[in-house]
Order: structure tokens, then sequence, then C-alpha cells
């Protein structure tokens, strides 16, 4: 069955460098999403993409925060500049069909982030 | 704005025992609403989902939830609880009419289950 890939599964950082996140999408799929889930709280939506631009983004997802598609099955979260508070695991989801769809997104078994 | 509430943080059900997860919304139109399990260290697994039609709905592992628009709740149900079913629950709904809106997730239910 398609699955949704992330890697790195852990990566640790110093405060203030670049990480890039990466996420392989189920094949076909048309939508793409970053949450998030800092330890011991909940899940929190970041951003949505579909049709290579940001549809949604949330509070959290600012400028420090980018995603790219780059090469039609990748789908990228570059934080520029990591904080302490960025420590989190980091969920890719992908969702198959057009909006009138009554599908669910697929989620990737997450990214930890550790940001020293 | 919509919201999801899972009142109870942590639960301890034995083994074979009944389980029941709550899980209240807040949205004004028809909701989407899903729950998923995460096990330690994994991602988030869909258990099931409901849409619209029969406010009873199956998943998988042996669990069902219904809603109730008058209450506004989506609980979660199994009647014989597994060892392998200690995990963290999900509570989800959808911010819009469409799967593929951005998902609302409850704080979660940590289950542990005795043997």
């Amino acid at each position: 069955e398609p699955e949704v890939t992330q890697t790195p599964s852990h990566q640790v950082t110093q405060m203030g460098q670049e990480v890039i996140l990466r996420c392989v999408p189920i094949s076909n799929h048309l939508y793409f999403y970053w949450y998030r889930q800092i330890l011991g709280q909940k899940v929190e939506f970041l951003v949505s993409f579909y049709n290579n631009e940001i549809s949604e983004k949330s509070e959290i997802f600012d400028d420090q925060f980018s995603v790219e598609r780059p090469d039609g099955s990748n789908f990228t979260l570059k934080i520029r500049s990591t904080k302490l508070e960025d420590s989190a695991m980091y969920f890719c989801a992908s969702y198959p069909g057009l909006a009138g769809d009554q599908e669910t997104q697929y989620f990737g078994p997450g990214t930890r982030l550790l940001v020293l | 704005a919509q919201s999801v509430t899972q009142p109870d943080i942590h639960i301890t059900v034995s083994e074979g025992a009944s389980l029941e997860l709550r899980c209240n919304y807040s949205y004004g139109a028809t909701p989407y609403l899903f729950w998923y399990v995460q096990s330690p260290g994994q991602g988030l697994q869909l258990l099931l989902k409901y849409f619209s039609g029969d406010t009873l709905v199956q998943g998988i592992k042996g669990f069902e939830a219904e809603f109730k628009r008058s209450q506004s709740s989506f609980n979660l149900r199994k009647p014989s609880v597994h060892w392998s079913d200690a995990a963290e629950y999900f509570c989800a709904v959808g911010a819009g009419s469409g799967g593929y809106n951005k998902l609302i997730f409850g704080a979660g239910t940590r289950l542990a289950v005795h043997p």
C-alpha cells in the first residue's frame, strides 16, 4: 500500500541553523501539508500546498518557514533559523483527490526535530 | 472558529473491558470528523472518519464512533480492549467541507491497558 515517507526520522540541530525536512507524498496526490506536534501537545496545522503554491498557512508559519515541491515528488519544509521552540515532531501529509472528494489525509511517520 | 475538545487526558482500562473516548467539536456546518491513533514513536494512523450518512461508523481494529449532532460529539468506542490498543488517540475535525481542508486536532487521550 502506498505511504507517505519522511526523512530524516530524527534531526538534531543548533539554534540558528537552517534545517530542511523532506517528505515524499503518495504518488498522484494533489494536496500536501505540514503539521507539527510539540512534545505533549496537540498536533497543529502549519501549511497546505496545492498546485505549486501555498493554499493556507497558520500563524505559526512565519517568514522563517518555507515549503517547496522542487521536483514533482519531494515536498520540503525549510526552517531558516531554528529556535528552541521549533523542537517538535513534524508530520507531512498528502491528500489524493479533488475538493469534493470524501477522502482523508495520509500522514507520514514524522521527523523529530530537536533544537539545542 | 472550529475546535475539538477531548476531556480525558489519560484513561486506564483493563484488557477485555469496554472503552469510550470522548470528543466534542465546535463547527457551524456538518463536520468532517476523524479519529487517529498514534503509537509511541509512530505517525498518525486513521481509525475512522465521518462525512455524512449513517451516524455510526465502523473503523479498523474493531473501533466504532457515533456522530451525535445534538451533543456535538463524536465518541470513539471499542467493546473489548486489547493490550495493543495502548496508544494516544486524537479526534480531529476538518476545517471545512471537503477532506482537503486542514485538520484541527484535539489534545489527545492517552490510553493505558492493564493486563
